[in-house]
C-alpha cells in the first residue's frame, strides 16, 4: 500500500485541454514536493509546498497543498506536448521522504 | 555544480549473482538516497545516508546493503540477484533530506 496515493495513474489528452492530477494521504506531512520524470532521466523537482492552503504557480502548471496538508494537486491548463512526463508527487517529515507512484501523462499534439 | 552521477548506466546481470552500484552525489550535498523504481511499484524509497551514516532505511531485505564514504560517494549493493530485482536504480543528493536532486539511474536486468 503506498503512502501517498495518486490519480489517475494514466491520463492521455490532447494539446490545448486543461487536467488536474492528485496526490492523497492520510498522513500529515511537513511538505509536499512534485516532480517530473521524463524517459530515461531521473526525477526534477518542479515546486515545494510547505503551508496549508498554499497554492504555487509555475507557468501553466499550478500546484495546491490541502488545508490539512494531508494531500495535494497539480492543474495544467492549456497542455503542450512538452508536458508529457511522469508526475511523482512526495512528502516529507522528519527527515523521511516517501513518494507516490505517479501520474503518467501524454499530451498528443 | 555538476550533476548526480551513477555508473553504470546499464548492466545485466543473471540470478544469484551480486552487483555494486555507484552513486557520485552534488559537491557538498551530505545526504544521499536510493530508490527502486519499477512500472508496478513506483519510485520505492531504499535507505538513505548522511555523513556516512545510514539515516532512514525502506522496507527492502537484507540483500540490499549500502555505504557512504567520506567523501560523501555512495554505493549500493544487491546480493543474490532475483528476476524482481530488474529495475531503474535511482540516487539522489541534498543538502539535507528535502529536495532530491536525482541522477539518471542504472537500469538493472536481471536474467
Amino acid at each position: 500500500t503506498q503512502l501517498l496515493e495518486q490519480s489517475p495513474q494514466f491520463l492521455s489528452i490532447q494539446e490545448g485541454e486543461n487536467l488536474t492530477v492528485y496526490c492523497n494521504s492520510s498522513s500529515v506531512f511537513s511538505s509536499l514536493q512534485w516532480y517530473r520524470q521524463e524517459p530515461g532521466e531521473g526525477p526534477v523537482l518542479l515546486v515545494t509546498v510547505v503551508t496549508g492552503g498554499e497554492v504555487k504557480k509555475l507557468k501553466r502548471l499550478t500546484f495546491q497543498f490541502g488545508d490539512a496538508r494531508k494531500d495535494s494537486s497539480l492543474h495544467i491548463t492549456a497542455a503542450q506536448p512538452g508536458d508529457t512526463g511522469l508526475y511523482l508527487c512526495a512528502g516529507v517529515n522528519n527527515n523521511d521522504m516517501r513518494f507516490g507512484a505517479g501520474t503518467r501523462l501524454t499530451v498528443k499534439p | 555544480k555538476a550533476g548526480v552521477t551513477q555508473t553504470p548506466r546499464y548492466l545485466i546481470k543473471t540470478r544469484g549473482q551480486q552487483v555494486t552500484l555507484s552513486c557520485s552525489p552534488i559537491s557538498g550535498h551530505r545526504s544521499v538516497s536510493w530508490y527502486q523504481q519499477t512500472p508496478g511499484q513506483g519510485l520505492q524509497f531504499l535507505f538513505e545516508y548522511f555523513s556516512e551514516t545510514q539515516r532512514n532505511k525502506g522496507n527492502f531485505p537484507g540483500r540490499f546493503s549500502g555505504r557512504q564514504f567520506s567523501n560523501s560517494r555512495s554505493e549500493m549493493n544487491v546480493s543474490t540477484l532475483e528476476l524482481g530485482d530488474s529495475a531503474l536504480y535511482l540516487c539522489a543528493s541534498s543538502p539535507e533530506m528535502d529536495t532530491q536532486y536525482f541522477g539518471p539511474g542504472t537500469r538493472l536486468t536481471v536474467l
